[in-house]
């Protein structure tokens, strides 16, 4: 069991809202990355976290943001919504930053916009 | 640039043996993962490569050339709850070492 949790689990908002989706992260683990899936592909990189500052950002622009509370729980945020936002949204934390410790996700967020 | 390749479908029959296979380019290596994903569930950490050859893990077993950009992973004596898709995917080198480059996912459907 993972032990990644994240909410809510669906969500549907409209085009120009904004939305924040929240992750708690396993116990013992420091470092959070959040993933954008979109139907039939695999995740995208959005950001990682680790110890409450963003470390690390794919291909995502500015209205993408997030934060790491001191419990190292997460949150994304995106802003202005568009519908090409429409996807699952993965919240993975690790132990660590070594290259070599797996992510566990959380069973994601499903966000669709109309 | 990043690109990681895998089929989109395959089939097997349950009892049979599966190879995925996947490779990739990319702007640098520091290790390349197998997760497994049933519709509408998280994905789930299956196997880690980072060096060449074979890691076997029960049923499953992974396999790694650095040097073709090349990774399979078998499944054996395939049961019906292996029907999920399966997901390669690279860790870049770097401080930013959360980052995971995936590729699109191999649905893998098993008949009976």
């Amino acid at each position: 069991e993972t032990g990644v949790t994240q909410s809510p689990t669906h969500l549907i908002k409209t085009r120009g809202q904004q939305v924040t989706l929240r992750c708690s992260s396993q116990s013992g683990h420091n470092t959070v990355s959040w993933y954008q899936q979109a139907l039939g592909q695999g995740p995208q990189f959005i950001f990682q976290y680790y110890r409450e500052e963003e470390n690390g950002r794919g291909n995502f622009p500015p209205r993408f943001s997030g934060l790491q509370f001191p419990n190292y729980s997460s949150e994304l945020n995106v802003n202005a919504l568009e519908l090409d936002d429409s996807a699952l949204y993965l919240c993975a934390s690790r132990p660590g930053r070594g290259a070599n410790t797996e992510a566990f996700f959380g069973q994601g967020t499903r966000l669709t916009v109309v | 640039g990043q690109n990681i390749d895998q089929p989109t479908e395959m089939t097997a029959t349950e009892g049979a043996i599966v190879q995925i296979n996947c490779t990739y380019q990319t702007s640098g290596f520091n290790g390349l993962f197998w997760y497994q994903q049933h519709a509408g569930e998280a994905p789930t950490f299956l196997s880690y490569n980072v060096l060449d050859g074979l890691e076997e893990k029960g049923r499953f077993s992974s396999f790694l050339s650095r040097s073709k950009g090349y990774s399979y992973l078998l499944l054996k004596e395939l049961q019906m709850k292996d029907s999920a898709s399966y997901l390669c995917a690279v860790r870049p080198p770097g401080r930013n070492t959360g980052k995971l480059i995936f590729g699109q996912g191999t649905t893998l459907q098993v008949k009976p």
